[in-house]
C-alpha cells in the first residue's frame, strides 16, 4: 500500500493564482480530511469528508473548496491563492467515522505552498 | 477559541529521563484524545489515544493520563530517547462530531 499520497510536494503561486492539491489513499478508508500547519498554530482543519459524496467545513474553510467523488481522492481546490494561504497542507485518512475509527488518522507527507 | 491547548512550545529532556508534555482542553463535550508525532518534512504519526472512560493507558515507552475533572492529559515516555525528538500534537474529539481539533504542539529535544 503506498498509504496517503499528495501531489506536489512543493508550489510557488502569485495572488490570485488558482490550483488543486491532490491527495489519494489506497486503504479504502471513508474518513479524509485537510489539515493546514502554520508556525505557531498547530494543526487547523480546513475540510473533511466522511465518505464519497458528502463533505463539510473545518475550522478554517475559506478560500478553499472540495469534492469528493471517489473514496480514493479528495482534491483540495484554491480558487484565488492569498500570501495568507501560505502554509504546509496535509491529508489524512481513516477507516471511517462510526464510533472511534475516525480518529486514527493517516497522515500524507505534506505540500509546501508559497504564496506570492 | 482554542479547545485544545498545549501551552509549552517547547521541552528540552535528558536521554534516559522522563518526558512529560502536557496538553488542556476546554470543551467538555471531548471525550477521545489522541498524540500524534511528527518529524521534520513528515507527516505526523499516530503515537497513542485515550478514551474518556479511562484515565490510564499504556504502550511500551509511552503513557497517556487524563484527568477529566481538570480537562487535562499529559504524555509521559519513559526512558525518553533520541529518536523521540520531534513535534507532538495533542488532538480531541467527540463521539456527536466527525471534527478533530488539534494543538499547536509541543517540540521535544532529547539531549544526549
Amino acid at each position: 500500500n503506498a498509504g496517503v499520497t499528495q501531489t506536489p510536494k512543493f508550489q510557488v503561486l502569485k495572488t490570485g493564482q488558482s490550483m488543486t492539491l491532490q491527495c489519494a489513499q489506497d486503504m479504502n478508508h471513508e474518513y479524509m480530511s485537510w489539515y493546514r500547519q502554520d508556525p505557531g498554530m498547530g494543526l487547523r482543519l480546513i475540510h473533511y469528508s466522511v465518505g464519497a459524496g458528502i463533505t463539510d467545513q473545518g475550522e478554517v474553510p475559506n478560500g478553499y473548496n472540495v469534492s469528493r467523488s471517489t473514496t480514493e481522492d479528495f482534491p483540495l481546490r484554491l480558487l484565488s491563492a492569498a500570501p495568507s494561504q501560505t502554509s504546509v497542507y496535509f491529508c489524512a485518512s481513516s477507516y471511517g467515522f462510526y464510533g472511534r475509527a475516525k480518529d486514527e488518522q493517516f497522515f500524507g507527507p505534506g505540500t509546501r505552498l508559497t504564496v506570492l | 477559541d482554542q479547545q485544545v491547548k498545549q501551552n509549552s512550545p517547547s521541552l528540552s529532556v535528558q536521554e534516559g529521563r522522563i518526558s512529560i508534555l502536557n496538553c488542556d482542553y476546554t470543551n467538555s463535550m471531548f471525550d477521545y484524545f489522541l498524540w500524534y508525532k511528527k518529524y521534520p518534512a513528515e507527516g505526523p504519526t499516530f503515537l497513542i489515544s485515550i478514551s474518556s472512560i479511562k484515565d490510564k493507558n499504556e504502550d511500551g515507552r509511552f503513557t497517556v493520563f487524563l484527568n477529566k475533572s481538570a480537562k487535562h492529559l499529559s504524555l509521559h515516555i519513559v526512558p525518553s530517547q533520541p529518536g523521540d525528538s520531534a513535534v507532538y500534537f495533542c488532538a480531541a474529539s467527540a463521539i456527536r462530531d466527525d471534527k478533530i481539533i488539534f494543538g499547536k504542539g509541543t517540540r521535544l529535544h532529547i539531549l544526549p
